[in-house]
């Protein structure tokens, strides 16, 4: 059984729009969500990650929305760049667990066309 | 020259072949992961050493056997592998009590 579920699978997305990726899970022992993008050739790399004390985290024109009873959290890219085409993974790890044991969605692969 | 830092990219091996993949993480981490990215499922965990020893195990098949020689370096033994294991192998490196994982940019592997 697959512990986050991440949509799109794929995104297309104009120059200077938003980008939205959603994540769902859940097990409730999750407190650890962070997002990672990776481009071709390249390892993932942690982009920006959230805690559910907070409903939001703001870094840039990248924005995680945290919604506790929903189980749910996303990614918002503003102004989205040709240069943000990547695949993007949402992760979640568990409270007082090794700490690179995060639990993977599929991915996003987002497009931005000029 | 990168964080953490694996070899070789790209490695092809016949079923009955002997190979090893190598990290090397430059960071001053103690805690080391290998982890397997391919097309078909999640990212997934296999094993997981912190200050050189392993504390997890993954249910990992033993024709994958790790090295953690020191907390710098990292290896992934392979032998006898099925072309089902072809997939990018991620190495990569935190403090054990820390929030943030570092990914090397990974070895592609063809099982033919």
């Amino acid at each position: 059984q697959q512990q986050v579920k991440q949509s799109p699978q794929s995104l297309i997305v104009q120059k200077g729009g938003i980008s939205i990726i959603n994540c769902a899970y859940e097990n409730t022992a999750f407190d650890y969500f962070p997002w990672y993008q990776q481009f071709p050739g390249k390892g993932p790399a942690l982009l920006i990650a959230i805690r559910p004390d907070v409903s939001e985290k703001k870094e840039g024109r990248f924005t995680i929305s945290f919604n506790k009873s929903a189980k749910q959290f996303s990614l918002h890219i503003m102004d989205s760049q040709p240069g943000d085409s990547a695949t993007y993974f949402c992760a979640a790890s568990i409270r007082g667990s090794t700490l690179g044991r995060l639990y993977f969605g599929r991915g996003t692969q987002l497009t931005v066309w000029p | 020259e990168t964080g953490v830092t694996q070899t070789p990219r790209h490695l092809v091996m016949g079923m009955t072949n002997k190979k090893s993949l190598k990290c090397e993480q430059h960071l001053g981490h103690n805690a080391m992961y290998w982890y397997k990215q391919s097309a078909k499922k999640p990212l997934e965990l296999m094993f997981v050493y912190n200050f050189k020893e392993q504390t997890e195990n993954n249910s990992v098949p033993s024709r994958f056997s790790p090295e953690c020689p020191n907390s710098s370096h990292l290896f992934l033994h392979l032998h006898t592998l099925q072309p089902e294991d072809s997939a990018l192998y991620l190495c990569a490196s935190s403090q054990v009590s820390g929030n943030t994982i570092y990914f090397g940019e990974g070895s592609w592997l063809t099982v033919v």
